[in-house]
């Protein structure tokens, strides 16, 4: 079935970029997003592209997306204490009934 | 707006024990869902609905039950509680399918089963 992949953990210096990287298994996918799930509290949707593009920008958010080798990532530039979170990549496809597909989730630790 | 609403916050059952988590949106949302989240794993869907009255199972169905009697509410049900259901259960709206819709999650249940 689909899987989706990302690293458990990515730590940063404050002022720093980070980049958060997702591999996806599905190459029907259309849909991919990033999630932003900070401590005690529900996801809040951070950004999506679609998978007709390649990069999407958004204030301090780039989204780069290759097709080809099926990644995803997710570059925070100018790192905050306040990215501090757990960041999770999903995508969707018809063959799944549009249902998302979840990676574990990548937990930003944001060094002083 | 609230948004979407859980209750409780925290619950700790023992082994056998029903409950019923509650879940209400007020933003007109037709789709809904539960999920349960663990540690070290992606969201895994449990139960979800297309609309009041349509239910349908998810990734991990075993052991809960949901109903959809109106656009606003989705209650979860846990049928006889076991030290496996021991997770955080999220519910999550959207406008149409999760396809291309941002969805909007709840604070979240933390479920303890002993």
């Amino acid at each position: 079935g689909e899987d989706v992949e990302q690293s458990l953990f990515l730590s940063v210096r404050e002022g720093d970029s980070s980049v958060i990287n997702c591999t996806y298994t599905d190459s029907s996918s259309t849909y991919l997003y990033w999630y932003k799930q900070e401590p005690g509290a529900g996801l809040q949707l951070l950004t999506y592209i679609f998978s007709n593009m390649d990069m999407k920008q958004d204030q301090r958010l780039t989204v780069l997306l290759n097709k080809k080798d099926k990644h995803l990532s997710l570059r925070i530039a100018d790192t905050q204490t306040g990215d501090s979170a757990i960041y999770f990549c999903a995508e969707s496809n018809r063959d799944s009934n549009y249902q998302l597909i979840w990676g574990a989730g990548t937990k930003l630790i944001i060094k002083p | 707006n609230a948004g979407v609403t859980q209750t409780p916050k925290f619950q700790v059952l023992k082994t056998g024990q029903s409950m019923t988590l509650q879940c209400a949106q007020d933003m007109n949302h037709e789709y809904m869902s539960w999920y349960r989240q663990d540690p070290g794993m992606g969201l895994r869907l449990i139960h979800y609905s297309v609309g009041a009255g349509i239910t349908d199972q998810g990734e991990v169905p075993n052991g809960y039950n949901v109903s959809r009697s109106t656009t606003e509410d989705f209650p979860l049900r846990l049928l006889s509680a076991a030290p496996s259901q021991t997770s955080v259960y999220f519910c999550a709206s959207s406008w149409e399918s999760a396809w291309g819709n941002e969805q909007f999650f709840g604070p979240g249940t933390r479920l303890t089963v002993l």
